[in-house]
Order: C-alpha cells, then structure tokens, then sequence
C-alpha cells in the first residue's frame, strides 16, 4: 500500500463510451502525474498538476482530459478512444519540489478499449 | 531517443546468482530512483540516489550512483525467485517531471 489509491483496477470500455479514471492521495502531495505504459514501451508522462494547476501536458490526445479538483485527487476522462489507448494508466503522487521529488504510484488501471 | 538508457533490457538468471542493471542518462541525474514492477501492476519504490558516489543496500539488493552523477547500477546479490520482475530507473532531469528507462526484465530460474 503506497497511500496512492485509483479505481477502477481494471476497465473495459468500448469506443464510443465516456469513462472517468480516479486517483486518491492522502499524503499530502502537491503534484499529482498520469503515466501511460503500453506493452514494451517506457512509461510515459501524460499530464503533471502541481498545487492544482496542470504543469505539463504531453501532446496527450483531447480524448484524454484530465482534472484535478484538489491535491487530493485527480481524474482522467475518457471518451472516444481508440483500441490503441489500452495500456496501464498510473497514477502518482510527490511532495512537488526538488528536494523531493521522490514518487508514489498507485497500481494502476489496466484500460482496454473494445 | 530516450533520455535514459537501461541495459539489459531483459535477463535470465540461475537462482543464487547475482546479476547487474545500468541505467545511463546524457543529462545530469539531480535524483535517481530505481523502482520494482511486478506485471501489470504499479511501481514498486526501492531506492532514491541524489549524491555521485553514493551508494544504498537494501536487503539483497545494492545501487549505486557514479560520481559524475550520469550512470547508476542496481545490483542483486545471490538472486531469489521474488527479485523476478521489471526493474525501471527514473531520473529527475527537469524541474517536477520523472524520466523514466525502457525497464529490465529480469527472470530467475529455479
């Protein structure tokens, strides 16, 4: 248990549908990331909010949105995706500064679109 | 081109053998962090790296960082079935964002 929760574990969803990834944190972490890892490829960043505002967006697709209400928690809409989305979505959590740049991650949503 | 380079990508090891895993970046290193992934699942932390030089143990497993801070090694000494897994580097190399390596595979047979 790393203090990094995200629900679903697992989800299936079709093309057309709109799903919603969450992650929780209860560590008081300032910044908050989505990760990508496809099968034999590096995890890549999607998006980094740090104290809330996003600071980092990978020339992630717009069918990918994510939102972060508070430092708490952070979300990442679905909606249109393609077969090649599935992947393992991580969520993680760090202090936000560079003396501590240490992460927590969570165990991840394994996405499969159909 | 990744901004870290990990060697072997993948390896098979006789149980109580020990192995060795690099991770090579062209940028300086302000933190590096090797993590545990079990298949599917998320990371695992296992260490964190700042100083060139430095060098941490945890049970079996030993990194170290060089002193020009570009280079690490992960080390296991007399490997178990439970070190099987997908060891990744990650590097701090820009202001909040973690970098990460392709990951090692690593396999041991009993």
């Amino acid at each position: 248990e790393t203090g990094v929760t995200q629900t679903p574990r697992h989800l299936v969803m079709g093309m057309t549908n709109k799903k919603s990834l969450k992650c929780e944190q209860h560590l008081g972490h300032n910044a908050m990331y989505w990760y990508k890892q496809s099968a034999k490829k590096p995890l890549e960043l999607m998006f980094v909010y740090n104290f809330k505002e996003q600071t980092e967006n990978n020339s992630v697709p717009s069918r990918f949105s994510p939102e972060c209400p508070n430092s708490s928690h952070l979300f990442l809409h679905l909606h249109t995706l393609q077969p090649e989305d599935s992947a393992l979505y991580l969520c993680a959590s760090s202090q936000g500064d560079r003396e501590n740049t240490e992460a927590f991650f969570g165990q991840g949503t394994r996405l499969t679109v159909v | 081109s990744q901004e870290l380079e990990q060697s072997p990508q993948s390896l098979i090891v006789q149980e109580g053998k020990n192995l060795t895993i690099n991770c090579t970046s062209s940028k300086t290193l302000y933190g590096l962090y090797w993590y545990k992934q079990k298949y599917g699942e998320g990371l695992i932390f296992l260490m964190m790296l700042q100083k060139g030089g430095e060098e941490k143990s945890h049970e079996k497993i030993t990194a170290k960082l060089d002193e020009k801070k570009q280079q690490s090694s992960l080390h296991i000494t007399a490997s178990q079935p439970s070190h099987a897994g997908i060891y990744l580097c990650g590097a701090d190399l820009d202001d909040y964002k973690l970098s990460f390596g392709a990951g090692t595979t690593v396999t041991v047979r009993a």
